[in-house]
C-alpha cells in the first residue's frame, strides 16, 4: 500500500525566512504533485515533477523530486503572508483501473508578519 | 475563478438517501475527476472520466458512481448515504486524457452533510 507523509503538518514562520516541507513515500512512483488550498477554498494545482531531479519554481515556492530517495521537497523562498495556506502533496501509481493517487495529510503553512 | 463549475454548493440529507452532484468542466476541457475530501479520511481520489468513457478509477465506494455526459459534464451519485460520506467534493478537469503531466483546474466543491 502506497503511503504518502508530509512534514510538519503545521508550520508557523515569520515573513522572509525560508522554509522547506517534506513528502516521503513508501513505493515507486513517476509522479508527484502539489496542490494548495486556502482556507475554506478548493484545491489549486501548484506543480507536477515527473522524473528524477526534476526541479520547479513559481515565485517563492520551488519544488523537487528525488525517485531514489523516494523524496520531494517544497522550498518557500522569502515567506509572505499571501503563501499562508495548506499544502498537500500527492503520489500517482499505476494507471486505469488501478491508478492511485495518495495524498498526503497537508501541511498547515502559516506566516506571520 | 477556474472556469470548473459545481452544483449545489451545499447539501444535507438523511442516512441511507441518494443525491446526486454535478460538476461542468472549463470549456475545451475533456477530462473530469472526483475527489472527496473529509476529516477522517483527509483527500481521496474517486474517479475520472474522459471524453465519456471512464479513464482511471481510485478509492470509490461501490455506492458511489460517476458519468460524463455528451455535452461533458459530470454526476456523482451517492446512494445509501452514511454519515462517515459527509466531505467536501471537489471536481476538476483537464485539457486531455489525464496525462501525467495534465494540469488540473479544480470547482469549489460540493459540501454533503448526511444526518
Amino acid at each position: 500500500e502506497l503511503k504518502v507523509e508530509q512534514n510538519p503538518l503545521f508550520l508557523s514562520m515569520q515573513e522572509g525566512k525560508n522554509y522547506t516541507i517534506y513528502c516521503n513515500y513508501s513505493t515507486t512512483s513517476d509522479r508527484l504533485y502539489w496542490y494548495r488550498q486556502d482556507p475554506g477554498k478548493s484545491l489549486e494545482s501548484l506543480f507536477v515533477l515527473l522524473s528524477n531531479g526534476a526541479v520547479k519554481q513559481e515565485g517563492r515556492l520551488m519544488a523537487s523530486l528525488d525517485t531514489k530517495a523516494r523524496l520531494s521537497t517544497l522550498h518557500i523562498t522569502a515567506a509572505v503572508h499571501d503563501l499562508s495556506a495548506t499544502y498537500f502533496c500527492a503520489v500517482g501509481l499505476g494507471g486505469g483501473s488501478n491508478y492511485k493517487l495518495t495524498f498526503g495529510k497537508g501541511t498547515l503553512l502559516t506566516v506571520n508578519p | 475563478d477556474s472556469g470548473v463549475t459545481q452544483t449545489p454548493k451545499h447539501l444535507i440529507t438523511a442516512t441511507g438517501q441518494r443525491v446526486t452532484l454535478r460538476c461542468s468542466p472549463r470549456s475545451g476541457d475533456l477530462s473530469v475527476y472526483w475527489y472527496q475530501q473529509s476529516l477522517d479520511q483527509g483527500l481521496q481520489f474517486l474517479i475520472q472520466y474522459y471524453n465519456g468513457e471512464e479513464r482511471a478509477k481510485g478509492n470509490i465506494l461501490e455506492r458511489f458512481s460517476a458519468q460524463q455526459f455528451p455535452d461533458l459534464h459530470s454526476e456523482l451519485n451517492l446512494s445509501s448515504l452514511e454519515l462517515g460520506d459527509s466531505a467536501l467534493y471537489f471536481c476538476a478537469s483537464s485539457a486531455s486524457s489525464g496525462g501525467a503531466a495534465d494540469t488540473q483546474y479544480f470547482g469549489p466543491g460540493t459540501r454533503l452533510t448526511v444526518l
